[in-house]
């Protein structure tokens, strides 16, 4: 267990709704990040967040937006859902911003969109 | 642009035997590269990490190698185990001021026993 704690485990849902993952980091960490892993991209950094402000983007589309609130955790919003959407969606959380602070990842949050 | 290639995709080996597997990084300025194993339906979880001022970095049967100016590092496994099967995931941090991590297309290791 890595402390990073990810709900729901599981999402089904249609085309075009809008869904929200949350993630709470661990005690401790200021640091979030998210990422998604589909079959034919790897995992693929979306975005991060360092004690309530955003502090990098990756490949985010405009679709997802996230924040992370005073108590530091983080909700990802997926809108306009898209059959390609369909991923495990992974939080990860570090102590501190910048490199070589270990990132500790939650169990992920597997949606699927039909 | 940020990139890193990662080979192979898939590896097969012996149970004792050794295994390698190569990561290319594109940003110059990446200065800090992990390693991630991931079983079936689980998280990825640090299994070694290097940073840019370090060439080699061992933990037990595990050992990472870092060319800088090559832009391309490695993790060796050796005495490989039935349990080492899984997939693993090169990244890179290409900035010192996010520590955003770029990862590799993952490579499956199978080991037979």
């Amino acid at each position: 267990d890595s402390g990073v704690t990810q709900t729901p485990k599981h999402l089904i849902t249609a085309t075009g709704q809008r869904v929200t993952l949350r993630c709470s980091p661990r005690s401790g960490d200021l640091s979030v990040y998210w990422y998604q892993q589909s079959l034919d991209q790897g995992l693929q950094f979306l975005i991060q967040y360092y004690n309530g402000e955003e502090r990098a983007k990756g490949n985010i589309l405009e679709r997802f937006s996230a924040q992370q609130f005073p108590d530091l955790h983080s909700e990802l919003n997926l809108s306009s859902l898209e059959l390609g959407d369909s991923a495990l969606y992974f939080c990860a959380s570090s102590v501190a911003v910048g490199s070589g602070y270990e990132q500790y990842f939650g169990p992920g949050t597997r949606l699927t969109v039909t | 642009g940020e990139n890193v290639e990662q080979h192979p995709s898939t590896l097969s080996v012996q149970e004792g035997d050794s295994a390698v597997i190569k990561c290319t990084y594109s940003d110059s300025a990446s200065n800090y590269f992990p390693w991630y194993k991931q079983e079936l339906g689980k998280r990825p979880q640090l299994i070694i990490d290097i940073r840019s001022n370090v060439g080699e970095k061992k933990d037990q049967r595990i050992a990472v190698t870092l060319n800088k100016t090559a832009k391309h590092f490695s993790l060796h496994i050796t005495e490989t185990q039935p349990e080492d099967s899984a997939v693993y995931f090169c990244a890179a941090s290409p900035s010192s001021n996010t520590g955003k991590l770029i990862f590799g297309q993952g490579t499956t290791l199978q080991v037979k026993p």
